[in-house]
């Protein structure tokens, strides 16, 4: 069972330009979460999707950030024109169910704003 | 509203030595409690969590925490460490009615250097 798939693994943009984050849950988890890592910060809470429906956007940037889940396919995080305060790592989570169980976390994104 | 406080950013410490990291927390309402690990480049891994139940809670890599609910604190210990428990650690907590299950709002982290 393979675990939290996010691609790429980094990815470097220049300003102004468009970043796609991709993320795909644990097999038979339908809730996906995004968080925001800054150097030297714990991760932010950003975005919490079930499948075609965003529930939590509370910790999204009013512009420029999106985020989608739709029924097929993976979990997709775009920022548009880019900027240098950008630059982070973006981790997804995925879970079952609400309820007690933890979320299980991908090993990041980790972009570059040059 | 919730927050988490990691109280030490960096803690040295010698192989085999015992390590405490510290977490308090702040929150009107029930919460769970997390602490994760993060290797370098690396997503984070659940070391263990208090939902219910005992206070005191057992993980993996023979780490444990204790929750003392009057004085709001998820402290982690480990009664020996070893060069590989060198990573970043991370106390979360969530509310545990109702909202986001994986809404968990986490500390600054506190960076474990274990030194031979």
């Amino acid at each position: 069972n393979a675990g939290v798939m996010q691609n790429p693994r980094h990815l470097v943009r220049r300003r102004g330009q468009e970043a796609r984050l991709r993320c795909s849950p644990m097999k038979g988890h339908s809730h996906v979460y995004w968080y925001r890592q800054l150097p030297e910060e714990g991760l932010k809470f950003m975005v919490y999707l079930q499948k075609e429906n965003i529930i939590d956007e509370s910790g999204m940037p009013k512009e420029r950030f999106s985020a989608e889940f739709p029924k097929e396919g993976p979990s997709i995080l775009r920022i548009q024109q880019v900027v240098r305060g950008d630059s982070a790592a973006y981790f997804c989570a995925s879970s079952p169910r609400t309820g007690g169980t933890e979320a299980f976390f991908g090993q990041g994104t980790r972009l570059t704003v040059v | 509203a919730q927050s988490v406080t990691q109280l030490d950013s960096q803690v040295p410490v010698f192989e085999e030595a015992p390590v405490e990291l510290r977490c308090n927390y702040s929150s009107s309402v029930s919460v769970y409690l997390f602490w994760y690990v993060q290797y370098p480049n690396q997503g984070l891994q659940l070391l263990l969590k208090y939902l219910s139940g005992s206070t005191l809670v057992k993980g993996i890599n023979g780490f444990e925490a204790e929750f003392n609910k009057s004085q709001t604190s998820f402290h982690l210990r480990k009664p020996s460490v070893h060069i590989s428990d060198t990573a970043e650690y991370f106390c979360a907590v969530r509310t545990n009615y109702g909202g986001s299950q994986g809404n968990l709002i986490f500390g600054k982290g506190t960076k474990l250097s274990v030194k031979p």
